[in-house]
C-alpha cells in the first residue's frame, strides 16, 4: 500500500540558513512524488513533482528535491530560507491508475527565527 | 486557485443536521476528490470521483457521501452531523496525477 512518512514534525532554522525537509515513501511502483505548501489558513499550493527523468527536480520559491530511488525518499531543500517560507510542508506520492489518488504525509511545520 | 472554488468557506451547524459542501471547478479536469485536515493527521481522503457519476470511497469515507452530476460539481454531504466531523474540508482537482493536484481554499466546518 502507498504511504508516506515525514519524520519530522516541527523544524526551526534560522533566516538564512539552509534547510532540508524529510520524506520517505512506501510504493510497490515507480510513483509521482509531490511537495505541496500551506500558509495558515490558505490551500495547498504545488512546490514542485517528480515522476520521471532527472532526479534532483527544481520547484517554485527557490525550492528543490531529490529522488533517491534506493532510499525510497524524496527530501525537500533550499539554500537560504527566507521569514515568508515559514508554513506547513506535505510530501505526497501517488501513481496513476484508475483513481488517480494522491497520498499525504501529515506535514512538518518549519518555523523561522530572525 | 481561481479555476477551483468551495462553497460556503465557513460554516457553522448543529449536530445532527444534514450538510452540503460544493466543489465547483472550470478547468473541466476528470478527477475530483475531497480530502479532511485535522492536527496531527494532515489531509485523509474521503471521497474521489474520476468522472461523473463515478465515484468511490477514500480512507474516511463513514459519515459522508458525495455526488457528481456535473462534470464542474462534486458535492460533499454529511448525512447526520457530529462534532468529530468538524475539521477544514479542501477539494482537489487533476486531469491526472502526474499533473499533482490543484487545491481550493478550503471551507472551515464546525458541528456544535
Amino acid at each position: 500500500a502507498q504511504s508516506v512518512t515525514q519524520p519530522d514534525i516541527h523544524i526551526t532554522v534560522s533566516e538564512g540558513a539552509s534547510l532540508e525537509l524529510r520524506c520517505n515513501y512506501s510504493y510497490g511502483a515507480t510513483p509521482y512524488l509531490f511537495w505541496y505548501v500551506q500558509s495558515p489558513g490558505q490551500g495547498l499550493q504545488l512546490l514542485l513533482k517528480y515522476f520521471s527523468g532527472d532526479t534532483l527536480v527544481q520547484g517554485i520559491k527557490g525550492f528543490e528535491a531529490e529522488f533517491k530511488r534506493s532510499q525510497s525518499s524524496f527530501n525537500l531543500r533550499k539554500p537560504s530560507v527566507h521569514w515568508s517560507d515559514a508554513a506547513e510542508y506535505f510530501c505526497a506520492v501517488g501513481g496513476g491508475g484508475r483513481d488517480d489518488k494522491i497520498i499525504f504525509g501529515k506535514g512538518t511545520r518549519l518555523h523561522i527565527l530572525p | 486557485d481561481a479555476g477551483i472554488t468551495q462553497s460556503p468557506r465557513h460554516k457553522v451547524t448543529e449536530t445532527g443536521t444534514p450538510v452540503t459542501l460544493r466543489c465547483h471547478q472550470t478547468e473541466n479536469h476528470r478527477y475530483m476528490y475531497w480530502y479532511r485536515q485535522d492536527p496531527g493527521h494532515g489531509l485523509r481522503l474521503i471521497h474521489y470521483s474520476y468522472g461523473v457519476k463515478d465515484t468511490d470511497k477514500g480512507e474516511v469515507s463513514d459519515g459522508y457521501s458525495v455526488s457528481r452530476s456535473k462534470t464542474e460539481d462534486f458535492l460533499l454531504t454529511l448525512e447526520s452531523a457530529t462534532s468529530s466531523q468538524t475539521s477544514v474540508y479542501f477539494c482537489a482537482i487533476t486531469r491526472g496525477a502526474n499533473y499533482g493536484y490543484t487545491f481550493g481554499s478550503g471551507t472551515r466546518l464546525t458541528v456544535v
